[in-house]
C-alpha cells in the first residue's frame, strides 16, 4: 500500500462544466501520474509530474491540465468536460523496488469513475 | 501508434494447467518491462518486471520471458488458480535514458476455469 487516496471516487457532471480530480500520497514521492482506463485502449497516460511544479504531457492531454503545488497532492482539471472524457481515471506513483538503480516500479490509486452526460 | 502491443483481449484457462500472456512492443529503446494485474473496481497492482539486460525473471507462480530480437514478452503463470482471474496489463519505459514515461498495451483478461 503506497498511501495513495483519490477523490472523489465516482461523479456524474454535465458536459460543459469543470471537473477537478485529487490524487494523495502520504509517503513523499517525487513522481505521480494520472491515467485514463477505457475499454480496447488499455490504460493511457494524461499527465506526469516528477517534483513540485514539474509537470509534462501524456499521450493524451488534450483537455486536460494538472497542478501540483505540494509534493503530496496531484491535480487533474478538465476545463470544460465532454462526453469522451467519460472514463475511469486512476492516479500512481512510482518507487524504486532496487534501490540505487533506475527501476522503478507503479503504485495505483483505487480509481474515480467519471460520467460526463 | 501502439508502442506496446497486447494482441489477445481474452484468454481462458483451466486451473492448473499454464497461461501464457503475450506483448509485442515496438520501440526499441525501451529497457524495463512490467506486468499488471488489475481486479474490477480496483487499481492495477504491481506483479512482476525485467529489465533488458535479462531474458527471464521468475517469482513464484510467474514467470516473464523478454526475447529483445523479437520485441516480444510473456508472462507464464504455472498453475494457473481461480484467483488469477483478471485483466493484465504490460508496460514499458527507459529509465535508463532518465524517462519515467510508462506505456501501457491495452490488457488481456484472463479467465481461470475451475
Amino acid at each position: 500500500d503506497a498511501g495513495i487516496t483519490q477523490s472523489p471516487r465516482h461523479k456524474v457532471t454535465e458536459t460543459g462544466t469543470p471537473v477537478t480530480l485529487r490524487c494523495h500520497q502520504t509517503e513523499n514521492h517525487r513522481y505521480m501520474y494520472w491515467y485514463r482506463q477505457d475499454p480496447g485502449h488499455g490504460l493511457r497516460l494524461i499527465h506526469y509530474s516528477y517534483g513540485v511544479k514539474d509537470t509534462d504531457k501524456g499521450e493524451v492531454s488534450d483537455g486536460y491540465s494538472v497542478s501540483r503545488s505540494k509534493t503530496e497532492d496531484f491535480l487533474l482539471t478538465l476545463e470544460s468536460a465532454t462526453s469522451s472524457q467519460t472514463s475511469v481515471y486512476f492516479c500512481a506513483i512510482s518507487e524504486s523496488i532496487l534501490p540505487g538503480t533506475p527501476y522503478y516500479e507503479q503504485y495505483f490509486g483505487p480509481g474515480t469513475r467519471l460520467t460526463v452526460t | 501508434d501502439q508502442q506496446v502491443k497486447q494482441n489477445s483481449p481474452s484468454l481462458s484457462v483451466q486451473e492448473g494447467r499454464i497461461s501464457i500472456l503475450n506483448c509485442d512492443y515496438t520501440n526499441s529503446m525501451f529497457d524495463y518491462f512490467l506486468w499488471y494485474k488489475k481486479y474490477p473496481a480496483e487499481g492495477p497492482t504491481f506483479l512482476i518486471s525485467i529489465s533488458s539486460i535479462k531474458d527471464k525473471n521468475e517469482d513464484g507462480r510467474f514467470t516473464v520471458f523478454l526475447n529483445k530480437s523479437a520485441k516480444h514478452l510473456s508472462l507464464h503463470i504455472v498453475p494457473s488458480q481461480p484467483g488469477d482471474s483478471a485483466v493484465y496489463f504490460c508496460a514499458a519505459n527507459r529509465p535508463t535514458s532518465g524517462t519515467y514515461k510508462y506505456i501501457f498495451g491495452t490488457g488481456t483478461r484472463l479467465k481461470v476455469l475451475a
